[in-house]
Formats: structure tokens, sequence, C-alpha cells
């Protein structure tokens, strides 16, 4: 059974740093572009970054390009998105999510339950 | 950016009613188009990708169509657990990105 635990979210003043953690299960973590997806309370999906198998292809939406870093540790089945100058626009659950294989990136098959990050003074 | 706009932004239907969700892109996506529900307080979920592709598992009901710039989902006879919002997304190009949603909720 395909398994995504987030971890790591929380509240933090506006201009701080979190860094969000993915441990997976289930399938060959090495094999599949992983993807971090957000959503503002009461708002729709935002995807923010997609990181293909052996971290080859790294994209970012234009919102978080320059303050976050996704990564991956193949050895330890686990994502990571590492947020830096966090303003209250950046106050969001993010998911993340196992890409289904069709590309390098998209669509996403197998979603975590999410992580909450509060930014706020 | 691909910009991805759904209509309606929320309908009500009755169960057993045909739904009929579209989503428009703002150039030609082929067929990377996908489907997602997400019901409240939970994390989305795959139901259609490559425009027309059932993911394995979601009840045959569900279908989508389409190519180009514009997509179809449709849900032939709505069910108690269908009531939510659904998605579209294009996986052209990045930014990958999604239409703004659709509710669906009980008449």
């Amino acid at each position: 059974e395909v398994q995504l635990v987030e971890s790591g979210g929380g509240l933090v003043k506006p201009g701080g740093s979190l860094r969000l953690s993915c441990a997976t299960s289930g399938f060959i973590f090495s094999s599949y572009t992983m993807n971090w997806v957000r959503q503002a309370p009461g708002k729709g999906l935002e995807w923010v970054s997609s990181i293909s198998s052996s971290s080859r292809y790294i994209y970012y939406a234009d919102s978080v390009k320059g303050r976050f870093t996704i990564s991956r540790d193949d050895a330890k089945n686990s994502l990571f998105l590492h947020m830096n100058s966090l303003g209250a626009e950046d106050t969001a659950v993010y998911y993340c999510g196992k890409d289904l294989g069709l590309a390098v990136a998209g669509p996403i098959e197998f979603w975590g339950q999410g992580t909450l990050v509060t930014v706020s003074s | 950016d691909i910009q991805m706009t759904q209509s309606p932004s929320s309908l009500s239907a009755s169960v057993g009613d045909r739904v009929t969700i579209t989503c428009r892109a703002s150039q030609s996506i082929s067929n990377y188009l996908n489907w997602y529900q997400q019901k409240s307080g939970k994390a989305p979920k795959l139901l259609i990708y490559a425009a027309s592709h059932l993911q394995s598992g979601v009840p045959s009901r569900f279908s989508g169509s389409g190519s180009g710039t514009d997509f179809t989902l449709t849900i032939r006879s709505l069910q108690p657990e269908d009531f939510a919002t659904y998605y579209c997304q294009q996986s052209y190009s990045t930014p990958l990105t999604f239409g703004g949603g659709t509710k669906v909720e009980i008449k």
C-alpha cells in the first residue's frame, strides 16, 4: 500500500523558515517524480514544485522560486521542501504527491494527508 | 503559463443526475489533462488522467473527454459520495496549473 506522510508544518513568523518532510512507503521511491502542492484556507489547489527521479529535473512555481527548495533522499524514501522568507501568502496545507509516472511531472497519483503551515506574527 | 478555466464554479444536482463539468486551457495541451476529486478536509484524489483514462479503482460512472483546449468530466449517475469539489489540471508544461474548481452540491 502506498503511503505518504507529511510533517514539519506549524506556526512560523513572517520572514521565517520551515522544512517540510514527506515520508513514503509502498513503492519504489527513487523511480518517481515527486511533487508539492498547496491549498490556502478555503482556496483551490496550487502546484508548488516537482522533482524528478535522480533529481535531474526540478521545477518551481514562480510564487516560490528563489525562496523554496525541493529535495529528495532516495535512501530514506523521503521528500523535502525547504521554505525560506515565508509570508502570509504561504499559509496553506501542503501536500506531497507521487507522480503517476507518465511524464516528467504530473499527474499526481497518490497524495499525503497534508501538513498545515501558518505564517503569522 | 497555461491558464485553466473551469465551469461552472458550482452546481446543485440530485442523486442520479448526469453532471458535466468543463475545463478550458488557454492554449492547446493535447491530452495532458487530469481530473481530481476533493472532499472537504481531505486530500485530492486522481480520477481521470490523460483526458480520458480512468484511474484504477475509480467507478466507471466517471468519464473524461476532450483534447486540445476543451475538456469535459462527466458523472453519469451522481451518487451521494460524489458530492465534492472537482479540479482539472494540465500536465503539458510547468508550471502545472489547476482550474479553480467546481463544487458539486446536493440539490
